[in-house]
C-alpha cells in the first residue's frame, strides 16, 4: 500500500536561507508519480512540483527543486533563497499508476523568520 | 480561467441537518475526487469518480455521498452531520490520461462546523 512519511511536523528559518522539506514513501510500484503542494493560511492548495518515478532527473520549478533519491524511497523538497511568503504548510504525496488517489503525507509547516 | 469552484467556502450546521458542498470543474476533467484534512493527517480521500455515473469509495467514505450526473459536477452530501465530520474539505479533478502523472486541481476548500 503507498504511503508517505513527512517526519518534520514544523520548521522555522531565517529569510534568504535555503531549506529542505523531508518526504518519504513506500510502494511497491515501479511506476509513480510524487507532487509537492502548498497550503498557506487562506487555505488553498497550490500545485509546487512533480516528480516521476521514470525522471532521470531532479525536477526544478523557479526556486523550487525536488531532490529526488529512488533508491532511498525520498522526495525531499528544496526552497532556495526562502523567503517570508513561503510561510506554509507543505504536503508531499504520491500518485501510483492505476490507483485513484493521491495519497498525502501529514504536512510540514513552514515558518520563515525576518 | 481553468479552475475548480467549490461552495460554500464556510458552513456551520447542527447535528442532523443534511447538506451539501457542491463542486464544479470547467477543464472537462474525467476524474474527480473529495477529500477531508483534519491536523495530524493530512489529507484523506472520501470519494472519488471516473466520470458520469462512475463512483466509488475512498479511505473515509462513512457518513458521506456522493453523485456524479453531470461530467463537470460533483456534490458531496452529508445526510446526517455528526460533529465528527466537523473538517476541511476539499474537491478536487485531474484528466485520467497517464494517470499517476496527472496532478490534481483542487478547490479554495470548504470549512465545516457540525454543532
Amino acid at each position: 500500500a503507498q504511503k508517505i512519511t513527512q517526519t518534520q511536523p514544523g520548521m522555522f528559518v531565517q529569510e534568504k536561507e535555503a531549506v529542505t522539506l523531508d518526504c518519504t514513501y513506500d510502494t511497491s510500484d515501479q511506476s509513480y508519480g510524487l507532487f509537492w503542494y502548498k497550503q498557506p493560511s487562506s487555505g488553498e492548495m497550490i500545485f509546487l512540483i512533480y516528480q516521476g518515478s521514470y525522471d532521470e532527473q531532479n525536477a526544478t520549478e523557479g526556486r523550487y527543486s525536488l531532490n529526488f533519491q529512488k533508491a532511498r524511497k525520498s522526495a525531499n523538497l528544496v526552497i532556495s533563497a526562502s523567503q517570508l511568503g513561503d510561510s506554509a504548510m507543505y504536503f508531499c504525496a504520491m500518485r501510483e499508476e492505476g490507483a485513484q488517489k493521491l495519497v498525502f503525507g501529514q504536512g510540514t509547516r513552514l515558518t520563515i523568520n525576518p | 480561467e481553468a479552475q475548480v469552484t467549490q461552495n460554500p467556502r464556510y458552513l456551520i450546521t447542527v447535528t442532523g441537518k443534511k447538506l451539501t458542498v457542491t463542486c464544479s470543474q470547467n477543464m472537462n476533467h474525467e476524474y474527480m475526487s473529495w477529500y477531508r484534512q483534519d491536523p495530524g493527517l493530512g489529507l484523506r480521500q472520501i470519494y472519488y469518480s471516473m466520470n458520469v455515473e462512475v463512483t466509488d469509495k475512498g479511505d473515509v467514505p462513512e457518513g458521506y455521498k456522493v453523485s456524479r450526473k453531470e461530467k463537470r459536477n460533483f456534490p458531496l452530501i452529508l445526510e446526517s452531520p455528526s460533529p465528527n465530520q466537523t473538517s476541511l474539505y476539499f474537491c478536487a479533478s485531474s484528466h485520467l490520461t497517464g494517470v499517476f502523472r496527472e496532478k490534481l486541481f483542487f478547490g479554495s476548500g470548504t470549512q465545516l462546523s457540525v454543532l
